[in-house]
């Protein structure tokens, strides 16, 4: 099956800090992608569409100058989050849309998440 | 290597109960949950089992067996709003997170 990949998986970095994850889709080309921010045992919170070729799109309350996205290629997104602060700390995961899906039907696949430890 | 499985679709009509099973083959484990996803929409957290037995929460339960690598999320009274995807996740002991690919699961009036 579609395999989603993140690296790193866990990072601790100093506060003022940038850090860099990336998301990839091994074996399909991925349109969309999606970042999400999980607390523990939480759901996950939708933080921006990555869309190949163009500007993300950021849902409310998000700092788009803050956490910063680049959708290159079909199968590389990558979120930067700029001057981390330890309220920035979470666990922080990527999923790609399976493009031959929509609606109902609509597939995506869940990359294993990066844990963020801002010191 | 590290497996999820569960099944791609099922169907059930309004009123009964279905279970959505999900096994697991992963190097350790620290949790296994259960999301539902709405298309178009981010996932909604459902549960999560750490040790072995039943968790029931309203009209939803869950079902953990950690020595068959077994877990069952059972869903009863089933309304049509019910109609989304439901993944099975297991946190294995790199705290990293192994999906399942997610149960279809379309409800008939």
């Amino acid at each position: 099956g579609a395999v989603v990949s993140q690296h790193p998986s866990r990072v601790i970095c100093k506060s003022g800090t940038s850090v860099k994850i990336e998301c990839r889709s091994l074996d399909f080309q991925a349109t969309t992608m999606f970042w999400y921010r999980q607390f523990p045992k939480k759901s996950l919170m939708l933080m921006a569409t990555s869309n190949e070729g163009s500007k993300a799109t950021y849902e409310q309350g998000v700092e788009k100058d803050k956490f910063l996205i680049n959708h290159a290629s079909l199968t590389l997104s990558t979120l930067t989050v700029t001057s981390a602060h330890p309220e920035d700390s979470s666990f922080y995961i990527c999923s790609a849309r399976d493009p031959g899906t929509s609606g109902m039907l609509e597939t995506q696949y869940f990359g294993p998440g990066t844990r963020l430890l801002v010191l | 290597g590290q497996n999820i499985d569960q099944p791609t679709e099922m169907t059930a009509t309004e009123g009964a109960i279905v279970q959505i099973n999900c096994t697991y083959q992963t190097s350790g484990f620290n949790g296994l949950f259960w999301y539902q996803q709405h298309a178009g929409e981010a996932p909604t957290f459902l549960s999560y089992n750490v040790l072995d037995g039943l968790e029931e929460k309203g009209r939803f339960s869950s079902f953990l067996s950690r020595s068959k690598g077994y877990s069952y999320l059972l869903l009863k009274e089933l309304q049509m709003k019910d109609s989304a995807s439901y993944l099975c996740a297991v946190m294995d002991s790199n705290y990293q997170l192994i999906w399942g690919a997610g149960t279809k699961l379309i409800i008939k009036p």
